[in-house]
């Protein structure tokens, strides 16, 4: 079983839609959740990260974790054009200066139609 | 699924020494790997586009005599740094595009765990 689990679409919403991103993972030992966004030929960005449980909310996007259910979420508020771009979740056990490895989902192809 | 690993892990070295990072495609073939950097808390920067056969394309400002790739083979690239110094420690990971799976043409690219460099 692969540690994480990312559906990778492709995803297609209009304009002003709410977006939901998922991703499901199998070691408990967890503890640090990030989502990126990637445009093409370009590295992933960093948008959001979440530590342990929770929600987290940065403007139009709120990422949340249910430890319990090994599940992960982003949700885009009022998606716009420019949103389209491929999602990626990733996840480790530690920090990321403490040598600890990342685990990526495969990511989530978005195209936001105007 | 698709795996992709990355050895080592984790590796200390010297300043002055040359480290090689293997990034391997374990189940699927990767005409096309990528290289990457990351600080802390920060993106992951495009450093390179590896292609079985070739010679690897550099992203504007990354010098390719520090940071040598050779994707010899289709499931195999290697990033070595040369002459490494400490600022060149950092998390360095590898993906790789799977350009035919199951005997469908897809464009999934599949992520390495990562290799964090630390030179003294």
């Amino acid at each position: 079983q692969k540690e994480v689990e990312q559906d990778p679409g492709p995803l297609s919403v209009p304009e002003g839609a709410i977006v939901s991103l998922n991703c499901t993972y199998s070691n408990s030992a967890f503890q640090y959740f990030m989502w990126y966004r990637q445009y093409s030929r370009k590295g992933p960005e960093l948008l959001m990260y979440t530590y342990s449980s929770g929600n987290k909310e940065d403007g139009r996007f709120t990422a949340q974790v249910d430890k319990s259910s090994k599940y992960i979420s982003l949700f885009i508020r009022d998606s716009q054009p420019s949103d389209s771009a491929t999602y990626l979740c990733a996840m480790s056990e530690g920090y990321w200066n403490t040598g600890n490895q990342f685990y990526f989902g495969t990511g989530t192809s978005l195209t936001v139609i105007p | 699924g698709a795996v992709v690993s990355q050895h080592p892990s984790r590796v200390i070295c010297k300043s002055g020494t040359s480290v090689k990072i293997e990034c391997r495609s374990l189940d699927f073939q990767a005409t096309t790997m990528f290289w990457y950097r990351q600080f802390p808390k920060q993106s992951l920067m495009l450093m390179a586009t590896s292609n079985e056969g070739s010679k690897a394309t550099y992203e504007q400002g990354v010098e390719k005599d520090k940071f040598l790739i050779n994707h010899a083979s289709l499931t195999l690239s290697t990033l070595t740094v040369t002459s490494a110094h400490p600022e060149d420690s950092s998390f360095y990971i590898c993906s790789a595009r799977d350009s035919i799976l199951a005997g469908r043409a897809t464009d999934t690219q599949y992520f390495g765990p990562g290799t964090r460099l630390t030179v003294l």
